[in-house]
């Protein structure tokens, strides 16, 4: 079964300092994009950023950035000068084997942002 | 002006029910999807069309009937609503099979009573 690992249930982090949340995945697509998505206590999933496998350069969006390893199959999301709205459930997502436009989802992680 | 909208947001209902949750996007993307969204926020994909195509149908009971009356509508009908049914229902799209990301619908939170 196609999975999405992430290690991490619940981590807190200190408002502007930075946090890091962690990923692997297994799919064994040619082309393909990973991508974190946020979800705050509103429900709403929101694409935070989308990394494509084939680029070598990290993505960033703003405070965001990943760190992306293709591999070790890792990609982590990095929160800098992390803010009281980044309070949220962050899931990692990588494409099904075979069936790209499927999205398989991690577990999630809670990142709490303490003032 | 909202990318897309699932309705309702809210619902309550008996067991034994027959219920629909709508949803629309205007984005012209081709393929949409159903996830469901259980109590400890796991997200599993239940359905997904493109052009109104069914291209990946997961192991759902078959209470649960997706339609798409066209690539801007799916719509997804369950029919006697079971107390484990309760869950946030997505609905999503996206551009096109090969993925760039979906984009979400508010979610549905149904609750069965």
């Amino acid at each position: 079964a196609q999975t999405v690992t992430q290690s991490q249930p619940e981590m807190s982090v200190q408002e502007a300092e930075t946090v890091t949340l962690s990923c692997t995945y297994d799919t064994s697509e040619n082309n393909y994009y990973l991508f974190w998505y946020k979800q705050p206590p509103s429900r709403q999933m929101i694409l935070v950023i989308r990394q494509e496998a084939y680029k070598q350069q990290n993505a960033t969006e703003n405070r965001f950035s990943v760190n992306f390893q293709k591999a070790a199959k890792s990609f982590s999301l990095k929160i800098s000068d992390s803010q009281l709205g980044d309070t949220a459930m962050y899931f990692c997502a990588s494409p099904h084997t075979g069936a790209n436009s499927k999205l398989t989802f991690g577990k999630g992680i809670t990142l709490s942002v303490r003032p | 002006d909202t990318a897309v909208s699932q309705t309702p947001k809210y619902l309550v209902t008996q067991m034994g029910n027959d219920k629909s949750i709508k949803c629309e996007q205007n984005l012209g993307h081709d393929t949409m999807y159903w996830y469901k969204q259980d109590s400890k926020k796991f997200l599993k994909i239940m359905f997904s069309y493109n052009n109104k195509e069914l291209i990946i149908n997961e192991t759902v009971p078959n209470r649960f009937s997706p339609k798409s009356p066209d690539k801007a509508h799916l719509n997804l009908h369950i029919n006697s609503l079971e107390l484990g049914d309760s869950a946030v229902y997505f609905c999503a799209s996206s551009r096109s099979r090969t993925n760039y990301g979906y984009t979400f619908g508010s979610g549905t939170r149904l609750t069965v009573v």
